[in-house]
């Protein structure tokens, strides 16, 4: 099977813009999380997508949504970007559900640079 | 709600000795385990993962992790590192529908 795979892999913004992201998850997995990676904070969850549902949020601002797909793939938008949303965003999908195995797949990330 | 700690940030050690990554979370009803690594400019790779049955899990390249749930930990541990083992651990736990990482911990093998 395809990993799970984002786009695009690196992007450079300026303050005030806004941005989305993209993420393939692996095929049949219909859960999709999005997080956020910073040095020194780790991987703070931004939200999950399941059978198009957001079902659980994270602690960030309004600026920060998303929504998927019913092929499963999901977008992340940030509108009115600030300087502090430089950092690596992951994707990752998994099988959660019964029978599924509940680990996460993570695709290589989206480097965004916001100047 | 779930929190993870991993207690040592950083954690530097030579090559060929043991090491041991900490890992603590605040509820034990019902978690699923997980050991996450991330290489340099990559995404995180699953290591090894904790569901169910015997409490020692081991993955393919030597780590192995031990689930206690009475202490609510499960440290990683190697008996010999390499310097290919260099990269950032994460420690995960799966609870109510929900994935909590923690911070991560930078292992530096030293030749």
């Amino acid at each position: 099977k395809a990993g799970v795979t984002q786009t695009p892999r690196y992007l450079i913004k300026t303050r005030g813009q806004q941005v989305t992201l993209s993420c393939s998850p692996i095929s049949g997995h219909r859960s999709v999380s999005w997080y956020q990676q910073t040095p020194g904070q780790g991987l703070q969850f931004l939200f999950e997508y399941f059978s198009e549902t957001q079902r659980n949020k994270g602690n960030f601002p309004g600026r920060f949504s998303g929504r998927q797909f019913s092929n499963s793939r999901s977008e992340m938008n940030v509108s009115t970007l600030e300087l502090g949303d430089s950092a690596l965003y992951l994707c990752a999908s998994s099988n959660t559900g019964t029978g599924g195995s509940y680990e996460q797949y993570f695709g290589p990330g989206t480097r965004l640079t916001v100047t | 709600a779930q929190s993870v700690t991993q207690l040592d940030s950083q954690v530097p050690v030579f090559e060929e000795a043991p090491v041991e990554l900490r890992c603590n979370y605040s509820s034990s009803v019902s978690v699923y385990l997980f050991w996450y690594v991330q290489y340099p400019n990559q995404g995180l790779q699953l290591l090894l993962k904790y569901l169910s049955g015997s409490t020692l899990v081991e993955s393919i390249n030597g780590f192995e992790a031990e689930f206690n749930k009475s202490q609510t930990s499960f440290h990683l541990r190697k008996p010999s590192v390499h310097i290919s083992d260099t990269a950032e651990y994460f420690c995960a736990v799966h609870t109510g529908n929900q994935f909590y990482f923690g911070t991560g911990t930078s292992l530096t093998v030293i030749p």
